[in-house]
């Protein structure tokens, strides 16, 4: 199993760019959700799912946008992109209480 | 809303010696997972605590949950250069979604 995969790894954009960052896990797990990192804050919830069809906000969902057409896949959309969200993102999955993360996105707004 | 606070920030200690870091609730948790995140790295489930005063042990790592399920402490003894990261506390609250603590990130001079 690859686990939870994420791409890019990487992406620097400018200032009112849009763009998808792409989650995938193989697990069969119900359950998914976008945290945001920034220095000295934590992990902060930006959406999440519990199963396809069905997603819901988090912490911190302005300005992003997910949808969760399968069990493997919860892309979260960048609609305009603005210096605010330079940050390290993640994916996470899980099946029951614990939560498997992804490599990360470390996500450059100009 | 409910706020996971975690202290202290940073703790930098001589290899040998323990290490303890303290995750404060505002609200009654339902239980409380502990994840440590190496550099460059993504966070990596540790342990989830659910009873009342529960305490779990992982080799050096002791894990304690308060009574009123309010707290949490991760104490490791004797560190070593390998327990280097940042420890994240994350409680499960009324609407169950995690909220993390801001975590505490330990570096450890040999």
């Amino acid at each position: 199993n690859a686990g939870v995969t994420q791409t890019p790894k990487f992406q620097v954009l400018k200032t009112g760019q849009s763009m998808t960052l792409q989650c995938a896990q193989d697990m069969n797990h119900e359950y998914m959700s976008w945290y945001r990192q920034d220095p000295g804050m934590g992990l902060r919830l930006i959406h999440y799912s519990v199963g396809a069809g069905i997603t819901d906000q988090g912490e911190v969902p302005n300005g992003y946008n997910v949808s969760r057409s399968t069990t493997e896949d919860f892309p979260l959309r960048l609609l305009s992109a603005a210096p605010s969200q330079t940050s390290v993102y993640f994916c996470a999955s899980s099946l029951g209480y614990e939560q498997f993360f992804g490599p990360g996105t470390r996500l450059t707004v100009l | 809303g409910q706020q996971v606070m975690q202290i202290p920030q940073y703790q930098h200690v001589q290899e040998g010696e323990d290490f303890t870091t303290y995750c404060n609730s505002s609200t009654t948790l339902s239980n409380i997972q502990w994840y440590k995140q190496r550099p460059g790295g993504h966070p990596v489930f540790l342990i989830q605590l659910v009873k009342s005063g529960e305490v779990k042990k992982q080799k050096r790592l002791t894990f304690q949950f308060g009574e009123a399920k309010k707290n949490s402490s991760l104490h490791i003894t004797a560190t070593q250069t390998t327990d280097v990261g940042t420890y994240f506390c994350a409680g499960r609250g009324s609407q169950g979604n995690l909220i993390f603590g801001k975590g505490t990130k330990l570096s450890v001079k040999p």
